[in-house]
Protein backbone atom coordinates (compact mmCIF):
# COMPACT_ATOMS: atom_id res chain seq x y z
CA UNK A 1 0.00 0.00 0.00
CA UNK A 2 1.53 4.03 -0.55
CA UNK A 3 -0.22 4.98 1.96
CA UNK A 4 -1.60 8.67 1.50
CA UNK A 5 0.04 10.50 -1.71
CA UNK A 6 0.48 14.09 -2.42
CA UNK A 7 1.24 15.73 -5.76
CA UNK A 8 3.35 17.56 -6.26
CA UNK A 9 5.71 18.00 -3.77
CA UNK A 10 6.90 21.40 -4.35
CA UNK A 11 5.47 24.40 -6.11
CA UNK A 12 5.94 28.15 -7.12
CA UNK A 13 3.27 30.43 -7.65
CA UNK A 14 3.37 33.85 -8.44
CA UNK A 15 0.39 36.12 -7.16
CA UNK A 16 -3.10 35.15 -8.54
CA UNK A 17 -2.39 32.06 -10.12
CA UNK A 18 -4.67 29.01 -9.74
CA UNK A 19 -3.22 25.21 -8.67
CA UNK A 20 -5.02 22.27 -7.26
CA UNK A 21 -3.17 20.19 -5.21
CA UNK A 22 -3.90 16.63 -5.54
CA UNK A 23 -4.43 13.70 -3.00
CA UNK A 24 -5.11 9.93 -2.91
CA UNK A 25 -5.20 7.10 -0.50
CA UNK A 26 -5.55 3.46 -1.11
CA UNK A 27 -6.08 2.10 2.41
CA UNK A 28 -10.48 2.74 1.97
CA UNK A 29 -10.91 5.30 4.19
CA UNK A 30 -13.96 7.22 4.28
CA UNK A 31 -12.93 10.66 6.07
CA UNK A 32 -9.96 12.33 4.20
CA UNK A 33 -8.43 16.52 5.49
CA UNK A 34 -6.38 19.25 4.27
CA UNK A 35 -4.17 20.93 6.66
CA UNK A 36 -1.86 23.61 6.25
CA UNK A 37 1.25 23.77 8.54
CA UNK A 38 3.04 27.17 9.28
CA UNK A 39 6.12 27.52 11.32
CA UNK A 40 4.82 27.78 15.12
CA UNK A 41 1.80 27.53 14.55
CA UNK A 42 1.20 23.55 14.50
CA UNK A 43 -1.31 22.15 11.84
CA UNK A 44 -4.35 24.16 10.84
CA UNK A 45 -7.34 22.21 9.31
CA UNK A 46 -8.93 23.72 6.35
CA UNK A 47 -11.19 21.17 4.58
CA UNK A 48 -12.49 17.91 5.56
CA UNK A 49 -14.71 15.38 3.87
CA UNK A 50 -16.10 12.93 6.71
CA UNK A 51 -17.33 10.57 3.85
CA UNK A 52 -17.26 10.11 -0.07
CA UNK A 53 -19.85 13.11 -1.47
CA UNK A 54 -19.70 15.33 1.76
CA UNK A 55 -17.08 18.52 2.36
CA UNK A 56 -17.01 21.07 5.50
CA UNK A 57 -14.71 23.78 6.35
CA UNK A 58 -12.52 23.75 8.86
CA UNK A 59 -10.42 26.35 10.94
CA UNK A 60 -9.10 28.20 8.15
CA UNK A 61 -11.00 27.73 4.84
CA UNK A 62 -10.93 30.88 3.10
CA UNK A 63 -9.19 30.85 -0.09
CA UNK A 64 -9.33 27.50 -0.55
CA UNK A 65 -12.21 24.47 -2.14
CA UNK A 66 -12.15 21.09 -2.32
CA UNK A 67 -13.27 18.16 -4.07
CA UNK A 68 -13.76 14.44 -2.95
CA UNK A 69 -13.86 13.09 -6.33
CA UNK A 70 -14.50 9.47 -4.84
CA UNK A 71 -13.60 7.40 -2.00
CA UNK A 72 -9.55 7.88 -2.82
CA UNK A 73 -9.53 11.23 -4.30
CA UNK A 74 -9.62 14.66 -2.69
CA UNK A 75 -8.21 18.00 -4.02
CA UNK A 76 -7.85 21.22 -2.76
CA UNK A 77 -7.56 24.34 -4.98
CA UNK A 78 -6.34 27.34 -4.63
CA UNK A 79 -7.95 29.46 -6.92
CA UNK A 80 -6.32 33.05 -6.55
CA UNK A 81 -3.12 32.32 -4.82
CA UNK A 82 -1.53 35.06 -2.36
CA UNK A 83 1.34 35.04 -0.01
CA UNK A 84 -0.23 34.60 2.85
CA UNK A 85 -0.80 30.77 1.46
CA UNK A 86 2.63 29.61 1.30
CA UNK A 87 2.76 26.96 3.52
CA UNK A 88 3.31 23.23 3.68
CA UNK A 89 -0.01 21.26 2.91
CA UNK A 90 -0.90 18.31 4.39
CA UNK A 91 -3.66 15.74 3.21
CA UNK A 92 -4.75 12.90 5.74
CA UNK A 93 -7.27 9.86 5.59
CA UNK A 94 -8.55 7.63 8.09
CA UNK A 95 -10.87 5.50 9.29
CA UNK A 96 -14.49 6.55 9.28
CA UNK A 97 -15.74 7.75 12.69
CA UNK A 98 -18.20 5.85 14.61
CA UNK A 99 -18.82 4.98 17.62
CA UNK A 100 -15.61 2.73 19.20
CA UNK A 101 -13.50 2.14 16.17
CA UNK A 102 -10.22 3.29 16.26
CA UNK A 103 -9.26 6.10 14.32
CA UNK A 104 -5.97 6.36 13.46
CA UNK A 105 -4.81 9.39 10.64
CA UNK A 106 -2.49 8.88 8.32
CA UNK A 107 -0.42 11.48 6.84
CA UNK A 108 0.51 12.10 3.04
CA UNK A 109 4.24 13.39 3.07
CA UNK A 110 3.15 17.13 2.34
CA UNK A 111 3.58 19.74 -0.34
CA UNK A 112 5.85 22.66 -0.02
CA UNK A 113 4.26 25.73 -2.03
CA UNK A 114 5.66 29.01 -2.36
CA UNK A 115 3.72 32.03 -3.32
CA UNK A 116 5.34 35.02 -4.79
CA UNK B 1 -13.45 29.19 20.14
CA UNK B 2 -12.18 25.83 20.09
CA UNK B 3 -8.04 25.54 21.54
CA UNK B 4 -5.35 23.50 21.95
CA UNK B 5 -2.60 24.56 23.72
CA UNK B 6 0.72 22.79 24.24
CA UNK B 7 3.38 23.12 26.92
CA UNK B 8 6.38 24.00 27.14
CA UNK B 9 6.41 24.93 23.42
CA UNK B 10 10.24 23.46 23.17
CA UNK B 11 12.49 21.35 25.47
CA UNK B 12 15.72 20.34 25.80
CA UNK B 13 16.94 17.68 27.69
CA UNK B 14 19.85 14.87 27.90
CA UNK B 15 19.03 10.80 26.77
CA UNK B 16 17.81 9.13 30.07
CA UNK B 17 15.98 11.88 31.22
CA UNK B 18 11.85 11.92 31.72
CA UNK B 19 9.86 14.23 29.94
CA UNK B 20 6.39 15.25 30.18
CA UNK B 21 4.56 17.20 27.88
CA UNK B 22 1.17 18.78 28.19
CA UNK B 23 -2.07 19.21 25.91
CA UNK B 24 -5.12 21.33 27.21
CA UNK B 25 -8.04 21.81 25.35
CA UNK B 26 -11.87 23.34 25.16
CA UNK B 27 -13.13 22.01 22.24
CA UNK B 28 -16.79 21.30 21.66
CA UNK B 29 -18.49 18.00 21.67
CA UNK B 30 -15.23 16.45 22.12
CA UNK B 31 -14.83 13.08 20.41
CA UNK B 32 -10.90 12.19 20.90
CA UNK B 33 -7.86 13.43 21.68
CA UNK B 34 -4.55 11.90 19.55
CA UNK B 35 -0.60 12.62 19.67
CA UNK B 36 1.40 12.79 16.59
CA UNK B 37 5.21 13.02 16.34
CA UNK B 38 6.91 15.05 13.64
CA UNK B 39 10.10 14.42 12.67
CA UNK B 40 10.91 15.95 9.17
CA UNK B 41 8.21 15.34 7.29
CA UNK B 42 4.65 13.87 7.92
CA UNK B 43 3.14 13.37 11.33
CA UNK B 44 2.99 9.59 13.03
CA UNK B 45 0.50 8.55 14.93
CA UNK B 46 1.28 7.65 18.21
CA UNK B 47 -2.04 7.75 20.09
CA UNK B 48 -5.48 8.09 20.39
CA UNK B 49 -7.46 8.75 23.88
CA UNK B 50 -11.04 8.73 24.10
CA UNK B 51 -11.87 8.44 27.96
CA UNK B 52 -10.36 9.87 30.68
CA UNK B 53 -7.85 7.84 33.59
CA UNK B 54 -6.70 5.38 31.12
CA UNK B 55 -3.45 5.17 30.65
CA UNK B 56 -1.71 4.20 26.82
CA UNK B 57 1.32 2.70 26.89
CA UNK B 58 3.82 2.03 23.68
CA UNK B 59 7.34 1.53 24.73
CA UNK B 60 9.02 4.60 26.78
CA UNK B 61 5.81 6.51 25.47
CA UNK B 62 2.03 6.88 27.65
CA UNK B 63 -0.29 8.81 27.76
CA UNK B 64 -3.43 9.69 29.72
CA UNK B 65 -6.70 11.88 29.60
CA UNK B 66 -8.39 13.76 31.58
CA UNK B 67 -11.66 14.96 30.55
CA UNK B 68 -12.98 16.75 33.76
CA UNK B 69 -9.75 18.59 33.53
CA UNK B 70 -9.39 19.09 29.63
CA UNK B 71 -5.93 18.30 29.79
CA UNK B 72 -3.68 15.21 28.46
CA UNK B 73 -0.18 14.30 29.31
CA UNK B 74 2.56 12.28 26.98
CA UNK B 75 5.06 11.21 28.98
CA UNK B 76 8.50 9.60 27.36
CA UNK B 77 11.15 7.96 29.91
CA UNK B 78 14.64 7.02 29.55
CA UNK B 79 14.85 9.26 26.71
CA UNK B 80 17.17 8.87 23.16
CA UNK B 81 18.41 11.40 20.63
CA UNK B 82 15.84 9.38 18.22
CA UNK B 83 13.05 10.92 20.24
CA UNK B 84 13.86 14.38 19.44
CA UNK B 85 10.82 15.66 17.28
CA UNK B 86 8.05 18.16 17.59
CA UNK B 87 4.90 16.05 19.26
CA UNK B 88 1.55 17.16 18.00
CA UNK B 89 -1.50 17.03 20.37
CA UNK B 90 -4.80 17.10 18.14
CA UNK B 91 -7.99 17.01 19.62
CA UNK B 92 -11.38 15.88 17.72
CA UNK B 93 -14.78 16.83 17.44
CA UNK B 94 -17.72 14.60 17.18
CA UNK B 95 -18.16 16.12 13.83
CA UNK B 96 -15.05 15.04 12.59
CA UNK B 97 -13.35 18.41 12.61
CA UNK B 98 -9.49 18.09 14.39
CA UNK B 99 -8.16 21.12 15.93
CA UNK B 100 -4.44 21.04 16.10
CA UNK B 101 -2.08 22.54 19.00
CA UNK B 102 1.43 24.27 18.29
CA UNK B 103 3.50 21.34 19.33
CA UNK B 104 6.01 21.08 21.51
CA UNK B 105 9.74 21.01 19.83
CA UNK B 106 11.42 18.32 21.84
CA UNK B 107 15.57 17.88 21.92
CA UNK B 108 17.59 15.60 23.61
CA UNK B 109 21.16 15.66 23.43
CA UNK B 110 23.55 12.61 24.11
Amino acid sequence: NAGVTQTPKFQVLKTGQSMTLQCAQDMNHNSMYWYRQDPGMGLRLIYYSASEGTTDKGEVPNGYNVSRLNKREFSLRLESAAPSQTSVYFCASSEYPSGRARKTQYFGPGTRLLVL
Amino acid sequence: EDKVVQSPLSLVVHEGDTVTLNCSYEVTNFRSLLWYKQEKKAPTFLFMLTSSGIEKKSGRLSSILDKKELFSILNITATQTGDSAVYLCAVEAVAGDMRFGAGTRLTVKP
